[in-house]
C-alpha cells in the first residue's frame, strides 16, 4: 500500500521560505510515477502548486512558478517542496499526491488524477 | 486558463435524497475530468475518473456523466458517510480543481 507522509516546519515568517518534505513509503519512487503537491487554504479549495518526476523534470502551476522549487531525493524515496517569499495568503493545508497521469493531447503539462495522499500539514505563515 | 464552477456551494440533503452535484468548465475539457470526496481534517479521496469511471472500491450509488463543458456527480442515495465537501478537478490542460460543494445535513 502506498502511503505519503508530509513534514517540515508548521510555522513560517512573512518573506520566508517554506519548506516540506514528502516521504513516500510502499512504493519506490525510481519505479515511476509523477508526484506532486496540492495546497488547501482554511476553508477553501485545493490548488495544484506543481508536480515531478523520479528523473526531476518539473511542472508548476503558472500562478506560483515564480516562487516554487519542487525536487526529489530517490535515494531517500522522498520529493520536496520550497515555496519562497511567503505571505499570509501561503497559508494552507499543504498535501503531496501521487499523480496518475494519462496523455491528454491539449496538457501542456503531465496530468491526470491523484490516486494516492498524504494526511496534509498546516503551514502558517506568522510573524 | 480553464475555469472550473461547481454548483451549488452548498447542499442540504437527508440520508436517502438522491444528489447531484455540477460541475461547469470554462472550456471543452473533453471526459478529463475527477470527482473527488473530502472530510473534514482529511485528505481528497478520488471517486470518479474520466468523468464516469467509478475507482475501485467506491460505493456504486456514486456515479458521474458528462463531456465537453458540463458535468455532474449524482450521489443515488445519500448514506450518513457521505456529507462531505466534493471537488471537481480538470485535466485536461493543468490539474485545476472546482470551488467544492459541501453537503450537510438537512
Amino acid at each position: 500500500q502506498v502511503q505519503l507522509q508530509e513534514s517540515g516546519p508548521g510555522l513560517v515568517k512573512p518573506s520566508e521560505t517554506l519548506s516540506l518534505t514528502c516521504a513516500v513509503s510502499g512504493y519506490s519512487i525510481s519505479s515511476g510515477y509523477y508526484w506532486g503537491w496540492i495546497r488547501q487554504p482554511p476553508g477553501k479549495g485545493l490548488e495544484w502548486i506543481g508536480s515531478i518526476y523520479h528523473s526531476g523534470s518539473t511542472y508548476y502551476n503558472p500562478s506560483l512558478k515564480s516562487r516554487v522549487t519542487i525536487s526529489v531525493d530517490t535515494s531517500k524515496n522522498q520529493f520536496s517542496l520550497k515555496l519562497s517569499s511567503v505571505t499570509a495568503a501561503d497559508t494552507a493545508v499543504y498535501y503531496c499526491a501521487r499523480l496518475l497521469i494519462v496523455v491528454v493531447p491539449a496538457a501542456t503539462v503531465p496530468v491526470g488524477t491523484f490516486d494516492y495522499w498524504g494526511q496534509g500539514t498546516l503551514v502558517t505563515v506568522s510573524s | 486558463d480553464i475555469q472550473m464552477t461547481q454548483s451549488p456551494s452548498t447542499l442540504s440533503a437527508s440520508v436517502g435524497d438522491r444528489v447531484t452535484i455540477t460541475c461547469r468548465a470554462s472550456q471543452s475539457i473533453s471526459s478529463w475530468l475527477a470527482w473527488y470526496q473530502q472530510k473534514p481534517g482529511k485528505a481528497p479521496k478520488l471517486l470518479i475518473y474520466k468523468a464516469s469511471s467509478l475507482e475501485s472500491g467506491v460505493p456504486s450509488r456514486f456515479s458521474g456523466s458528462g463531456s465537453g463543458t458540463e458535468f455532474t456527480l449524482t450521489i443515488s442515495s445519500l448514506q450518513p458517510d457521505d456529507f462531505a465537501t466534493y471537488y471537481c478537478q480538470q485535466y485536461n490542460s493543468y490539474p485545476f480543481f472546482g470551488g467544492g460543494t459541501k453537503v450537510e445535513i438537512k
